[in-house]
């Protein structure tokens, strides 16, 4: 079984800061790994994934995760956030083994502070 | 290149009705995903399908949901009868091939049930 776990709830940050969104996972396999982005009324959009290779992977709008394997983490990071950053940010996992299903967490809600 | 399209955006009901939520893929995409997101939690896959087939419904609550995908292409999800827990935002996705496809996600229905 595959589980996903997003500590902070909430997380404010002021415009222009650095933020750091937590994300770890459990399975007993190999895994896929996924950042979404749920705007306002909005359906969730890919930022990023993690498949194989580097584990540093960099998405769209400035975002970046890395994935550690031995502390089974995939944190979501950025240097500045705008206005425009607000919104709910899912960590999403899946097994590369099989036909396992995504598997979401339950989201960090970032509110961005003028 | 047109999104997925669901509709209703919003609908509310009493307890023990029945309603019926549609969803159009991405043109191509021959896998489409209905999710369940109950306020405050992540998305919970309901059912997929590839094609025209079943390939996961292990989460469908199945003396009351039921879901169809007629010729692979639009998709229906019903509700019968609705109870007061399945208040939530019905988000249906495509993907072209499988889940390590980036799954494109439409902007769901919030549906209330009274």
């Amino acid at each position: 079984a595959q589980s996903v776990t997003q500590l902070d709830s909430q997380v404010p940050v002021f415009e222009e800061a650095p933020v750091e969104l937590r994300c770890n996972y459990s399975s007993s396999v190999s895994v896929y790994l996924f950042w979404y982005v749920q705007y306002p009324n909005q359906g969730l959009q890919l930022l990023l994934k993690y498949l194989s290779g580097s584990t540093l992977v960099k998405g769209i709008n400035g975002f970046e995760a890395e994935f550690n394997k031995s502390q089974t983490s995939f944190h979501l990071r950025k240097p500045s956030v705008h206005i425009s950053d607000t919104a709910e940010y899912f960590c999403a996992v899946r097994s590369n083994f099989g036909n396992e299903k995504l598997t979401f967490g339950t989201g960090t809600r970032l509110t961005i502070i003028p | 290149e047109a999104g997925v399209a669901q509709s209703p955006r919003y609908k509310i009901i009493e307890k023990r009705q029945s309603v019926a939520f549609w969803c159009n893929p991405i043109s191509g995409h021959a896998t489409l995903y209905w999710y369940q997101q109950i306020l405050g939690q992540g998305p919970k896959l309901l059912i997929q399908f590839q094609n025209n087939g079943v390939v996961d419904d292990s989460q469908l609550p199945k003396d009351r949901f039921s879901a169809e995908r007629l010729k692979g292409v639009d998709s229906t999800l019903k509700i019968q009868p609705a109870k007061l827990e399945d208040s939530a935002v019905y988000l249906c996705a495509s993907s072209f091939r499988g889940l390590v496809d980036t799954q494109y996600f439409g902007p769901g229905t919030r549906l209330t049930v009274l």
